[in-house]
């Protein structure tokens, strides 16, 4: 198994560009996120989903986007990047939400210039 | 305002010996409590899942445990190896929640 796929690895963006993040998993999981991790620092949630056509923000969801239009794929879209998305992305999935364990994906490393 | 606290200060251990990490939390009532591994330039990986009603968890030479009481969790890595130094995570989630919140990790290296 893939487990999560994400692409592209690494990007680096101008300020006022756009982009797409993209995650997919093949482990049949209905719960979804992404994570964002600044250096040092701790994993924030910025969107997730429990299903295809349902999603909720997190703790950091503005200047971000999703949509969950099948249950393997989960893009986060960048609208009019800035210097303060410049980060690491990591998307996740989950069988049973937050009562089981989350699968990682190896993340995208973004620097907005 | 709810706060995970884990300590920031790298955790220097000789092979063979017992490693425990702290990971204190605030103003939360968690349900589900887990541990995730990160080495540099990876995503995390999930290690152990510890509920309110448990006390304590085992898997090979991790152990966690959680007490509610003291709003605390310790993991435990026995008889450590120059290849378990990596960054810990805790993360804490709610019961009926949708949010697994982390703390800032603590850095372990064990030294052969």
């Amino acid at each position: 198994n893939a487990g999560v796929t994400q692409t592209p690895k690494f990007r680096i963006l101008k300020i006022g560009q756009s982009m797409t993040l993209q995650c997919t998993q093949d482990m049949n999981h209905n719960y979804m996120y992404w994570y964002r991790q600044d250096p040092g620092m701790g994993l924030k949630l910025i969107y997730y989903s429990v299903g295809a056509g349902i999603t909720d923000k997190g703790e950091v969801p503005n200047g971000y986007n999703v949509s969950r239009s099948t249950t393997e794929d989960f893009p986060l879209r960048l609208e009019l990047a800035a210097p303060s998305q410049t980060s690491v992305y990591f998307c996740a999935s989950s069988a049973h939400g937050t009562g089981s364990g989350y699968t990682f994906g190896s993340g995208t490393r973004l620097t907005v210039v | 305002s709810q706060k995970i606290e884990q300590n920031s200060e790298a955790l220097n251990i000789q092979e063979g010996k017992t490693a425990t990490l702290t990971c204190n939390y605030t103003n939360y009532s968690p349900a589900y409590l887990q541990w995730y591994r990160q080495d540099p330039g990876r995503g995390p990986v999930f290690l152990l899942l510890i509920r309110e009603n448990e006390k304590e968890k085992r898997k090979e030479r991790l152990k966690v445990t959680f007490d509610t009481t003291l709003k605390q969790s310790l993991f435990h890595i026995t008889a450590s190896q120059p290849a378990d130094s990596a960054t810990y995570l805790c993360a804490l989630a709610k019961a009926a929640g949708n949010k697994l919140t982390f703390g800032g990790g603590t850095r372990v290296l064990v030294k052969p």
